[in-house]
């Protein structure tokens, strides 16, 4: 089945500066990929996805990245916020012929990211 | 992401007992997903269910189970509870083409 793999666990920055997060994944046939935001005690929230047919999709300070030969895709945010602080998770799945999705998001461990004002 | 209901919001039983938690999708979608996130790591997926089939099932045991209605909302079931599945239960609400998963705010069980 597809793991998925997420790094760092933790990321520290100051007010204004920028963050990324990288994952990697194993099945080659994954074509979605959504970013989640989790702040504590709250659901995770998409903020931003992109699939397999672009490179890069960006929505105000965030951006994501995606390399299909590597099997890697990145979050980047910049001038990061206090509010930016979150536990952020990455995921893959796939989907089939018209669409169609198998339904099975698979995230990564997630990361602790922390923005000191 | 408004719109995907769980309850309850929080649930204490003790080992042995059986618990069953509820989820209402988004006004639409037909689509709902189950995970479980333990704390301090990722959502891991239980089961999808897709007009009142079963469209995937995780790495879980039979002691795991779910079902959908005729209006999409779905309940789990978990018998012999066990410490271990004390977690975060979330329901994830999905247009099942285009899919973009939407989460409930979730189930905290504790098992004790």
């Amino acid at each position: 089945g597809e793991n998925v793999e997420q790094h760092p666990s933790t990321l520290s920055v100051q007010e204004g500066d920028s963050a990324v997060i990288k994952c990697t994944y194993s099945d080659s046939a994954s074509n979605y990929f959504p970013w989640y935001k989790q702040e504590l005690g709250k659901r995770p929230q998409l903020i931003i996805d992109i699939r397999s047919n672009v490179g890069e999709k960006k929505d105000q300070r965030i951006a994501v990245t995606l390399n299909k030969t590597a099997k890697h895709f990145s979050l980047h945010i910049t001038e990061t916020q206090p509010e930016d602080s979150a536990v952020y998770f990455c995921a893959a799945n796939k989907f089939g012929a018209g669409g169609t999705s198998y339904g099975k998001l698979t995230f990564g461990q997630g990361t602790i990211l922390t923005v000191h004002p | 992401d408004a719109g995907v209901t769980q309850s309850p919001t929080h649930l204490i039983k003790t080992r042995g007992q059986h618990v069953t938690l509820r989820c209402s999708p988004i006004s639409g979608h037909k689509s709902v997903s189950w995970y479980q996130q333990v704390l301090g790591q990722g959502p891991q997926f239980i089961f999808q269910y897709y007009e009142k089939e079963e469209r995937g099932r995780g790495n879980f045991p039979d002691r795991f189970s779910a079902r959908q209605f005729p209006n999409y909302s779905s309940e789990l079931n978990v018998n012999a509870l066990l410490l271990g599945d004390s977690a975060l239960y979330l329901c994830a609400s999905s247009s099942l083409v285009g899919g973009e998963a939407f989460f409930g705010q979730g189930t905290r069980l504790t098992v004790v």
